[in-house]
């Protein structure tokens, strides 16, 4: 099936430290979602992209819908200890369905030391 | 509170049970998706729900598998004669019909012993 790659898989990086994370696919997307998730629990929607090239901020958290429509990118920025989390991409592919259905990424496991 | 919830939060089954999970969205959404994430992994699409009408099932939701959305309001998953490898967590969201941000519930843990 549709494949989204997220890297980097898993990072520990020092609380203060700013954070860069992305999605990549061989195939288009129209709209990329960025959710956190915290164990035994469901994903927190982040950020919605709905255009390419759109850049769109909540709070410390910065995401952009790539030009090509096959990447995204979410930064995190002066991390702090709550910022723990599994951080999924997913999206919509571009022709597909009108159903709202996502593809989610592998995931990437962040820890902030303190 | 006026996020998704999802009831049980928890089930231990065993192989050959049958199982039901609900899930109750948002109340002004009236779309719903039910999607599995087992562990390591992102959640995976099962099934969608515009209103009360099913409109798409993943290949993953074999014919053991069945949801219904009776009213347009809450959403039952049925497995049927679970197997081991139906463990995973289910996770339930729901939007509204302009919009792709999918709001996701708690989720319900399956073990399948």
């Amino acid at each position: 099936g549709q494949q989204l790659n997220q890297s980097p898989q898993s990072m520990f990086i020092q609380e203060g430290e700013d954070v860069s994370m992305n999605c990549t696919s061989s195939s288009i997307f129209n709209t990329w979602l960025w959710y956190k998730q915290d164990p035994g629990e469901g994903p927190v929607l982040l950020i919605a992209l709905y255009k390419a090239g759109e850049l769109t901020s909540n709070g410390r958290l910065t995401a952009q819908f790539g030009i090509t429509r096959k990447d995204s990118f979410l930064n995190i920025s002066a991390s702090i200890p709550s910022d723990v989390g599994i951080y999924f991409c997913a999206g919509q592919l571009a022709g597909s369905s009108n159903t709202g259905k996502l593809i989610f990424g592998q995931g990437t496991t962040l820890q902030v030391k303190p | 509170d006026t996020g998704v919830s999802q009831d049980p939060r928890h089930k231990i089954t065993k192989r050959g049970q049958n199982v039901t999970f609900r899930c109750d969205p948002i109340s002004e959404h009236n779309r719903l998706y039910w999607y599995r994430q087992t562990l390591g992994q992102g959640p995976e699409f099962l099934t969608y729900f515009q209103n009360e009408a099913q409109l798409e099932k993943s290949r993953l939701l074999s014919d053991r598998f069945s949801a219904e959305r009776p009213k347009g309001s809450f959403s039952t998953l049925e497995i049927q004669r679970t197997e081991q490898g139906d463990s995973a967590m289910y996770l339930c969201a729901s939007s509204t019909r302009d919009s792709f941000g999918q709001y996701f519930g708690p989720g319900t843990r399956l073990t399948v012993t």
